[in-house]
């Protein structure tokens, strides 16, 4: 089955670093997400994208829906040892199943 | 307002037992899902339910059986449990399809 290429797949950085993670695909979609997993939790949904080149914020996290559809974004600037955790992208083109990507596992040392 | 609740949080069964995993909503949504994650996989989705009534198979069905019970409850059976299918299972839910919300899991081992 289809599966989004998320990199990188890891990352151990020091707190206050800044974080950049992206995610592609061979096929276009109309929606983009990004979900982070705390360890032992469920998903959680951080941000929500619905148009090709919309730059949307959420706290310290900011995504991008790149302008070929086919690629996406996650920054997080000042990393604190809470943002720990799996971060998931997620696609869907209109109102079909998402398309998750394999995710990128933060650790954060203080 | 608990949102989406699964049981049970955790299962080891023997290779051949069967059980169902329950999952429950009080989102009001309309669509549910079942999605099963692995190390280095991410999340495959195994089956899901547009609406009440009708279920559809995912990525992964093979093994898996599904009821919508009702609109707040979609439950995943394994008829015959197998070592493979030892991993977290988590049922999501949305409301047409689009951003979907997560329970907190039900992390099985089959010995």
């Amino acid at each position: 089955g289809q599966q989004l290429n998320q990199s990188p797949q890891s990352m151990f950085i020091q707190e206050g670093e800044d974080v950049s993670m992206n995610c592609t695909s061979s096929s276009i979609f109309n929606t983009w997400l990004w979900y982070k997993q705390d360890p032992g939790e469920g998903p959680v949904l951080l941000i929500a994208l619905y148009k090709a080149g919309e730059l949307t914020s959420n706290g310290r996290l900011t995504a991008q829906f790149g302008i070929t559809r086919k690629d996406s974004f996650l920054n997080i600037s000042a990393s604190i040892p809470s943002d720990v955790g799996i971060y998931f992208c997620a696609g869907q083109l209109y109102t079909d199943k998402l398309i998750f990507g394999t995710g990128t596992r933060l650790q954060v040392f203080p | 307002n608990a949102g989406v609740t699964q049981t049970p949080k955790f299962q080891v069964l023997k290779t051949g037992q069967s059980m169902t995993l329950q999952c429950a909503q009080d989102m009001n949504h309309n669509s549910m899902y079942w999605y099963r994650q692995d190390p280095g996989m991410g999340l495959r989705l195994i089956y899901y339910s547009a609406s009440e009534g009708t279920t559809d198979k995912g990525e992964v069905p093979n093994g898996y059986n599904v009821s919508r019970l009702n609109k707040r409850e979609f439950s995943l059976r394994l008829e015959s449990a197998a070592p493979s299918q030892t991993s977290v299972y988590f049922c999501a839910t949305s409301l047409g399809g689009e951003t979907q919300y997560f329970g907190p899991g039900t992390r099985l081992l089959v010995l």
